[in-house]
Order: structure tokens, then C-alpha cells, then sequence
């Protein structure tokens, strides 16, 4: 099966850094991949995807890039804020199945 | 904004005992997952559900674990003897779309298991 690995486990940032999270995945069937964020005692809220047609993609300032001959993908949080402080998560999957595999998250913290 | 809602958002319950958890997912999603959290751990899958019937489960769905579509909005899941390994946040989601266009999936807030 399907196996995520998400790098790193905590990151600390300062206000206005850029933040970046790797994840590295086994099957090379999964064509999507989703990140989420989770804020304390809440659900994963998805925040980007990019699905494996694609090489990158960008919304304000959050972007993914996906590598699928190196099946490796990454999440990029430019300007960071105080509030982009929780635990990410990314995953991948395969469309022609149900389910999605998650990393282990990471939880960024960005200081004030 | 259409949400999926859970509840209970928390239950304690001895060990052995049933417990059924419950979900509403966004009302024109048409497939339906279960994932569970334990405390500082990964989100896992533990089922996925379409058409009234399980499409795919993983080896923690075992067979203390079922689901139901009872009516037209509720999505449950049921615990026939719960062990303290269970304790955990269990996350109800849904999607629109299926295999093979692709699955976005919005969860809810969780409902949090603890057996004691």
C-alpha cells in the first residue's frame, strides 16, 4: 500500500519567514495529493491540492509543487502570520480509489 | 459554507460497551469516509462508502467496526465492543465526487472516543 513520509516533524518559524514542508510518497499509482491544516481539537481543513497532471500550483500565499518522477511534493507558506500556526498534513491518493494516505504532520509554529 | 457535522464531539464510555457515532455529511456528497486520529498520531482511514455499501476499508476495520447510510443524511458508524485502543478522534468526511475524477474530501470536527 500507499506510503507518505512528512518531513519536518515541527518547524518554528519567525513572523514574514517563508515555511516549507516536504513530503515524499511510495506508490507511484497516486495522481492527488491534498494538504490540510489542523487547527487544536478541530478537523483537517484542506487548504491546497494538486493533482499529479500539474507541477505546481499557487493560491495567494500558499503553493504546492509535486515532483512525480522523484515522488516527492511540498508545501510552500510564504509570509507566514502568527495564525498559520497548526498542524499540517499532507496525503496522496489515487482516484480510482477511495481513500487517502496522510503523513505524520507537521506542526509549525510561527512567532510573533 | 456546507460543513459535515458529527456528534457526539465527545463520549466517554466503559470498555466492552457499543457506541455509535454519528455524521452529516454535505448534503449533495454522494461518498462518504470514517478516518480516526489517536492522540498526536497520524489521520488513518478506516472506511470509505458509496451507494449503500462499504467501496473500500483498511485492516483497523475489522469486524467490531460497521457502518450504516440509516436515512438520507446520516452517515454512522458503530463500535460493537469498544477496547481501549479505540480511544481516539474519529473523523467523519465526505466528498462529491468519486473514482476516478478525483476526491476532495471536507471533514468534520471530529468526534472524540475515550474508553475507559
Amino acid at each position: 500500500g500507499e506510503n507518505v513520509e512528512q518531513h519536518p516533524s515541527t518547524l518554528s518559524v519567525q513572523e514574514g519567514d517563508s515555511a516549507v514542508i516536504k513530503c515524499t510518497y511510495s506508490d507511484s499509482a497516486s495522481n492527488y495529493f491534498p494538504w490540510y491544516k489542523q487547527e487544536l481539537g478541530k478537523g483537517p481543513q484542506l487548504i491546497i491540492d494538486i493533482r499529479s497532471n500539474v507541477g505546481e500550483k499557487k493560491d495567494q500565499r500558499i503553493a504546492v509543487t509535486l515532483n512525480k518522477t522523484a515522488k516527492h511534493f511540498s508545501l510552500h507558506i510564504t509570509e507566514t502570520q502568527p495564525e498559520d500556526s497548526a498542524v499540517y498534513f499532507c496525503a496522496a491518493s489515487n482516484t480510482n480509489a477511495g481513500k487517502s494516505t496522510f503523513g505524520d504532520g507537521t506542526t509549525l509554529t510561527v512567532k510573533p | 459554507e456546507p460543513e459535515v457535522t458529527q456528534t457526539p464531539s465527545h463520549q466517554v464510555t466503559q470498555m466492552g460497551q457499543e457506541v455509535i457515532l454519528r455524521c452529516v455529511p454535505i448534503s449533495n456528497h454522494l461518498y462518504f469516509y470514517w478516518y480516526r486520529q489517536i492522540l498526536g498520531q497520524k489521520v488513518e482511514f478506516l472506511v470509505s462508502f458509496y451507494n449503500n455499501e462499504i467501496s473500500e476499508k483498511s485492516e483497523i476495520f475489522d469486524d467490531q467496526f460497521s457502518v450504516e447510510r440509516p436515512d438520507g443524511s446520516n452517515f454512522t458508524l458503530k463500535i460493537r465492543s469498544t477496547k481501549l485502543e479505540d480511544s481516539a478522534m474519529y473523523f467523519c468526511a465526505s466528498s462529491d465526487q468519486g473514482p476516478p475524477s478525483g476526491n476532495t474530501i471536507y471533514f468534520g470536527e471530529g468526534s472524540w472516543l475515550t474508553v475507559v
